[in-house]
């Protein structure tokens, strides 16, 4: 089956730290692999994605590579802000049809 | 104006009360989804519809149900609202490129 794992939170860090959030995943075939981005209040945004293996998706500082060989997609952002407080979600989807969402991980960045 | 519309945005209702909940968007995408949201479970998949004639179980489908009523409207139904219904729901979109857009989410307690 399909599904997506990634480190719990939350995750609190001084602003410009460094951040990863781990996420693997367990999917038949080949999925496309994402990150959205929940802001409090408010829906989900895509923040990146990746299509196919060794794809680096990135946006906003953040980055993420899809690694077939680990099956990983991990979030990184070298200097993080107090505006990407939030929480991050992985996500895949093998057809389109339907998507798998990880659990999500609460960020706060502290000034 | 949003490209996707949820309303109401709160609802609060006792156990055993019908409720709708209504979606619309104005990218004129034919994938429409129900989410819903909970504490330390992520996202799941409640329906999914790809046009008016075809619609989807997901995930937990079972107390919902759901009427592609248009091309841009996708509502969902408690016939019977439980307590353990409590939740965030939100409404997604999408097309042929996988992304996934979200709309504002409707917070919903069932009492």
């Amino acid at each position: 089956g399909n599904s997506v794992t990634q480190m719990e939170g939350p995750v609190t860090l001084s602003e410009e730290a460094f951040l990863t959030i781990n996420c693997t995943y367990t999917a038949t075939g080949y999925p496309s692999l994402f990150w959205y981005v929940q802001y409090p209040g408010e829906g989900l945004q895509l923040l990146l994605k990746a299509t196919k293996a060794d794809d680096k998706g990135s946006n906003k500082g953040f980055e993420a590579t899809y690694r077939k060989e680990t099956t990983s997609f991990h979030l990184e952002k070298g200097s993080v802000q107090v505006s990407d407080s939030a929480v991050y979600f992985c996500a895949l989807t093998n057809t389109g049809n339907q998507f798998y969402f990880g659990t999500g991980t609460s960020l706060t960045v502290i000034p | 104006d949003a490209d996707v519309t949820q309303t109401p945005r709160n609802r609060i209702t006792k156990t055993g009360k019908r409720i709708m909940l209504e979606c619309s968007q104005t990218k004129g995408h034919d994938r429409m989804y129900w989410y819903r949201q909970d504490p330390g479970l992520g996202l799941r998949l409640i329906y999914y519809s790809f046009d008016v004639k075809d619609i989807n179980k997901g995930e937990i489908s079972d107390g919902y149900s759901v009427s592609r009523q248009a091309q841009a409207k996708f509502s969902l139904s408690l016939e019977s609202a439980i307590p353990n219904q409590t939740a965030l729901y939100f409404c997604a979109i999408g097309q042929g490129d996988y992304e996934q857009y979200f709309g504002p989410g409707t917070r919903l307690t069932v009492t």
